[in-house]
């Protein structure tokens, strides 16, 4: 089952416009990552924010997290045409059970227009 | 240094047949996990290893099954094939289970 859920499910800008996509889960979590995928590629890694985190911040990407809230943003600012692809937050439960096991959201498809 | 590397990029079998793919994870990487994507959905948890041990499965049949071997690298393995088990394989590799997981390209599995 999904724990992360993505919204909105699809994002259409303009290019130099700013993206913001948002993610919800429901268990605890050790850390939350967020990767780009391009047309059923391989997961490109962009960014990993711990539980005990709130903001981090990786060249264009702005991501925040709001434990109380279990949820997280991801802000690219600037956007360009290269930025089109399908985003996705992946939680990390750490121990027990989900021992290392990354739980994905659906996804947002981000298209940006030159 | 090299990502997470995988082989075949692309396979097609038919129904009822059995398929290995292989995956060598980053250098000083000890964790390997597996993932199923279907087309349009998130990525699904299969398996995990760490130090040649599983160390997590997903909710998937038993038909699927994995290993690790002491240089770390990894196979997963299906047998009897379902039309249903057509995805994107993901292998991603680790330093631990607190730092990031780095994915590689996939294998695109097509079962006729």
């Amino acid at each position: 089952s999904q724990q992360g859920e993505e919204d909105p499910q699809a994002l259409s800008i303009q290019e130099g416009e700013n993206a913001t996509m948002n993610c919800s889960y429901k268990t605890s979590i050790n850390n939350l990552q967020w990767y780009r995928q391009n047309s059923g590629r391989g997961l490109v890694h962009l960014i990993l924010i711990r539980s005990n985190e709130r903001e981090k911040h990786s060249g264009r990407l702005r991501v925040t997290l709001d434990t109380s809230k279990k949820s997280s943003s991801l802000l690219i600012t600037a956007s360009r045409a290269a930025d089109t692809a399908s985003y996705f937050c992946a939680t990390d439960g750490g121990g027990g059970t989900s021992y290392g096991k990354l739980t994905f959201g659906q996804g947002t498809i981000l298209t940006v227009h030159p | 240094d090299a990502g997470v590397t995988q082989s075949p990029t692309h396979l097609i079998k038919t129904r009822g047949q059995h398929v290995t793919l292989r995956c060598s994870p980053i250098s000083g990487h000890k964790s390997v996990s597996w993932y199923q994507q279907v087309l349009g959905q998130g990525p699904q948890f299969i398996f995990q290893y760490y130090e040649k041990e599983e160390r997590g499965r997903g909710n998937f049949p038993d038909r699927f099954s994995a290993r690790q071997f002491p240089n770390y690298s990894s196979e997963l393995n299906v047998n009897a094939l379902l039309l249903g088990d057509s995805a994107l394989y993901l292998c991603a590799s680790r330093r631990n289970n607190y730092n990031e997981q780095f994915f590689g390209p996939g294998t695109r599995l097509t079962v006729l």
